[in-house]
This record gives structure tokens, C-alpha cells and sequence, in this order.
């Protein structure tokens, strides 16, 4: 149980377009998502906090209207990068949230990586 | 917010040897410890995780320890095996709060 998937795996696009990444929880609904930024060799950063029929909650220094996200139902988050530059290129994860007991587990998808030409 | 710190950053041990990648939090309510592993280009792994109310837990080659007075956390690997290498992250997290994740250790394990 548990599964987390993510599509596309890999996308290329040129830069001034917009790039969307879906996140699904196969076996769960998860009222909660997360979407991560991992650059090479580095830690995953958080990017923002999805909740499922509210808007997304980002962390400072990540710019919302450049990284939108979507939790229209508990078993889908999108993430579309608006107006893709190369330096928007990473590695981009989700994760799921379960609620057990007294803390949460995150589930993460497998990853998506973004190259922009 | 929360402040999460890793160290070593990388770690190579010979396959049989212990490994130990230490963790320290700045946030007294946080509560729960994950350790996650990522293998090159996959998504990262649960592989023992903690909370506050207990001091150490133990998976087969797999402890993990917690001084909650110190807020500090550790990951003990015993009798490594090369496919113990990895990226290593701790993560902690408050109630129903998001992870902070620390800056990750590299683990090399040489036959």
C-alpha cells in the first residue's frame, strides 16, 4: 500500500513554455501533498504545501504564480511551471501524507525531471 | 522554523563495518524522526523512522537513537553491504507538520 506515482518521468520542453507534473495517490486519498525541488547531489527542498480543496501554502522564496498547484480531489496534485526558464531544470517530487496516530508519514512519488532547452 | 543539520556529508566504510550519520533539530515540538534512503535518480525510501516518546528503535542492521534533550538523532547501519549505498536524509517534523530534511550523507560501502 502506500504507492505514490508521478507523471511524466522526464519532460523536455523549451523555455517560455509551461510544464504540468501530476502527483497521485494510487491506494490512498491524502487530503495533503507536498511538492519538492532537489537540485543534483542536494537535499529536497520544500516547495509548497497542497491541501486538497484549498489553495497551496508555499514556503518562502518560491514564487506561486510560477509554481502553481492544484489539489482538485485527495487523490490528485498538479504542479504546472509557468513560463519554463533553465534554471527552473531540476528534479521535481512529490509526496503524500498519512495521518498515523500521532504524526504523519509522507509517501514520495518517484520523481520528475524537468529540462528546460 | 525548523532547522535541520546532517553530518558527515559523505561517509565511506568498508562492507562489514558500522555506519553512524548523526542528525540535529532546533525545534523542541518536533516529534517525529524519519530516515530516509534515495538510490542515484529514485524517489526516497522510509527505512526507520522515530518519535519523540522513545529512545531508540531497532530494525534487524537498522537502530536509530534519540536524545530529546540534546535534540539530536541518529542512524546506526551495522555489517554493511554495498547495497547499503546510498544518500542518506533524517527529516523531522512537528504535530501533522511538514519535514524538514537534512542536507543528506552519501554512504559508500567498498567491498
Amino acid at each position: 500500500g502506500a504507492v505514490v506515482s508521478q507523471h511524466p518521468s522526464r519532460v523536455i520542453c523549451k523555455s517560455g513554455t509551461s510544464v504540468k507534473i501530476e502527483c497521485r495517490s494510487l491506494d490512498f486519498q491524502a487530503t495533503t501533498m507536498f511538492w519538492y525541488r532537489q537540485f543534483p547531489k542536494k537535499s529536497l527542498m520544500l516547495m509548497a504545501t497542497s491541501n486538497e480543496g484549498s489553495k497551496a501554502t508555499y514556503e518562502q522564496g518560491v514564487e506561486k504564480d510560477k509554481f502553481l498547484i492544484n489539489h482538485a480531489s485527495l487523490t490528485l496534485s498538479t504542479l504546472t511551471v509557468t513560463s519554463a526558464h533553465p534554471e527552473d531544470s531540476s528534479f521535481y517530487i512529490c509526496s503524500a501524507q498519512i495521518l498515523a496516530g500521532d504524526h504523519n508519514e509522507q509517501f514520495f512519488g518517484p520523481g520528475t525531471r524537468l529540462t528546460v532547452l | 522554523g525548523e532547522n535541520v543539520e546532517q553530518h558527515p556529508s559523505t561517509l565511506s566504510v568498508q562492507e562489514g563495518d558500522s555506519a553512524v550519520i548523526k542528525c540535529t533539530y532546533s525545534d523542541s515540538a518536533s516529534n517525529y524522526f524519519p530516515w530516509y534512503k534515495q538510490e542515484l535518480g529514485k524517489r526516497p525510501q522510509l527505512i526507520i523512522d522515530i518519535r519523540s516518546n522513545v529512545g531508540e528503535k531497532k530494525d534487524q542492521r537498522i537502530a536509530v537513537t534519540l536524545n530529546k534533550t540534546a535534540k539530536h538523532f541518529s542512524l546506526h547501519i551495522t555489517e554493511t553491504q554495498p547495497e547499503d549505498s546510498a544518500v542518506y536524509f533524517c527529516a523531522a517534523s512537528s504535530y501533522f507538520n511538514k519535514f524538514y530534511f537534512g542536507s543528506g550523507t552519501k554512504l559508500n560501502v567498498k567491498p
